[in-house]
């Protein structure tokens, strides 16, 4: 089974950017593995920020932005703010549709 | 806005089937998949698998010998069994809209001890 690898951790400044990345054991990420991207805070359940590399949801702040960068996935947050300090988790679809999650990355907004 | 509700035991015994089920408020079950994840304490998510409304399913190839994920479409519900559960399945079940998970539960916690 494939291993989906963030960064374990990463700090960001209040008002900076920031970029967490998704990367496959099997090689490339590209768009046919539909990247998605969720934000989990203490108690609460995740909640989905991108589908399918890029795509917003309808309650996702304009500063978080997906794509594709260097082989991997990618989640940018440009003007970071506190209440974005959280667990982040991305996941891939692999050959016959199963799904893998990465570990997640926790984000301190410091 | 469709919801998602998790329900079942919160404690099972070692050696024993953990059932939960999915109760799906303000939208069909038809059309969609619907997924379980989990997440043991302290630790990230694991996707356990996925139904279909039809039946079809896709499971975690380290679960799916003691996996079954079914769909209740009379009650607008999905549900999820265990079998053989030992303390590694002590975790927060969340149920989810979708094959990707777009939507989620709240989460239930359930503890695997005797």
């Amino acid at each position: 089974q494939a291993v989906v690898t963030q960064e374990p951790s990463l700090t960001v400044s209040p008002g900076g950017t920031v970029t967490l990345t998704c990367g496959s054991s099997t090689g490339v990420v590209t768009s046919g593995h539909f990247p998605y991207w969720f934000q989990q805070k203490p108690g609460q359940a995740p909640r989905t920020l991108i589908s399918d590399t890029k795509n917003k949801q309808s309650w996702t702040p304009a500063r978080f932005s997906g794509s594709l960068l260097g082989g991997k996935a990618a989640l940018t947050l440009s003007g970071a703010q506190p209440e974005d300090e959280a667990e982040y988790y991305c996941l891939l679809s692999y050959s016959g549709a199963r799904m893998v999650f990465g570990g997640g990355t926790k984000l301190t907004v410091l | 806005q469709v919801q998602l509700q998790e329900s079942g035991p919160g404690l099972v015994k070692p050696s024993e089937t953990l059932s939960l089920t999915c109760t799906v408020s303000g939208g069909s079950i038809i059309t969609y998949y619907w997924s379980w994840v989990r997440q043991s304490p302290g630790k990230g998510l694991e996707w356990i698998g996925y139904i279909h409304y039809s039946g079809a399913t896709n499971y975690n190839p380290s679960l799916e010998s003691r996996v079954t994920i079914s769909v209740d479409m009379s009650k607008n519900q999905f549900s999820l069994k265990v079998t053989s559960v030992t303390a590694a399945d002590t975790a927060v079940y969340y149920c989810a809209r979708d094959a990707a998970c777009t939507v989620w539960g709240q989460g239930t916690m359930v503890t695997v001890s005797s």
